[in-house]
């Protein structure tokens, strides 16, 4: 496809179950990023890759969350254990070249921990 | 930390109304700033970016931004909205060229009636 690509868009999860989310970047972009949106609130940067390396996760907010790239082009993002505070939506960018002047969403996947 | 404000939560205008949103950022060290905007069912797309140069920045559908550093704002401005213009907007700010890695606002809901 053209855009960024996440799935599912839809997750309702028990608490304490895991949950995996998958992020398909553009074609060919190098950089990757991962965003929590809580309800009323703005995009919050979760992690980042530069192909497959995670250069930066600073935005995690614990270790029950964890994100991979392995093969530099799909991403997931799992999160252990969920509990009520995770409902949000999860939110993918990627950008085409390392200097990163331009991120490109995908439509996030809204996740409801019940 | 860095973070930034928008003041309106929601704004309500007439077509043909101009438009003004408020942005300002807590960090004062060089700054990129970004407007992005999320029509209804869809994903994040940006709207104007600000990285050098002329601080009356222009970007797509008519929107223009302005960059005043003695001030941390960079309110963005339509002269004449439409209906179509309708969305939330995100004002958004980084320190370096990474776009990817941007601290945003909480976004403001404009509705325009037609």
């Amino acid at each position: 496809g053209a855009g960024v690509s996440q799935s599912p868009r839809y997750k309702v999860a028990k608490r304490g179950q895991d949950v995996a989310l998958r992020c398909d970047p553009i074609s060919g972009h190098v950089s990757l990023f991962w965003y929590q949106q809580a309800l009323g609130q703005g995009p919050e940067f979760l992690t980042y890759f530069q192909n497959e390396a995670q250069l930066d996760k600073s935005g995690l907010p614990s270790d029950r969350f964890f994100a991979e790239r392995p093969e530099g082009s799909v991403s997931t993002l799992k999160i252990q254990r969920t509990q009520q505070e995770d409902s949000a939506v999860y939110l993918c960018a990627s950008s085409p070249d390392l200097s990163n002047t331009e991120a490109f969403f995908g439509q996030g996947t809204r996740l409801t921990v019940v | 930390a860095q973070s930034v404000s928008q003041h309106n939560h929601h704004v309500i205008l007439s077509e043909a109304a101009s438009l003004e949103l408020g942005c300002n950022y807590s960090y004062g060290g060089t700054v990129n700033l970004f407007w992005y905007v999320q029509y209804p069912g869809q994903h994040l797309q940006l709207l104007l970016k600000y990285f050098s140069g002329d601080p009356l920045v222009k970007g797509i559908k008519g929107f223009e931004a302005e960059f005043i550093k003695s001030k941390f704002s960079f309110n963005l401005r339509k002269p004449s909205v439409q209906w179509s213009d309708t969305a939330e907007y995100f004002c958004a700010v980084n320190r370096g060229t990474n776009a990817g890695k941007s601290t945003f606002g909480d976004g403001t809901t404009l509705t325009v009636k037609p």
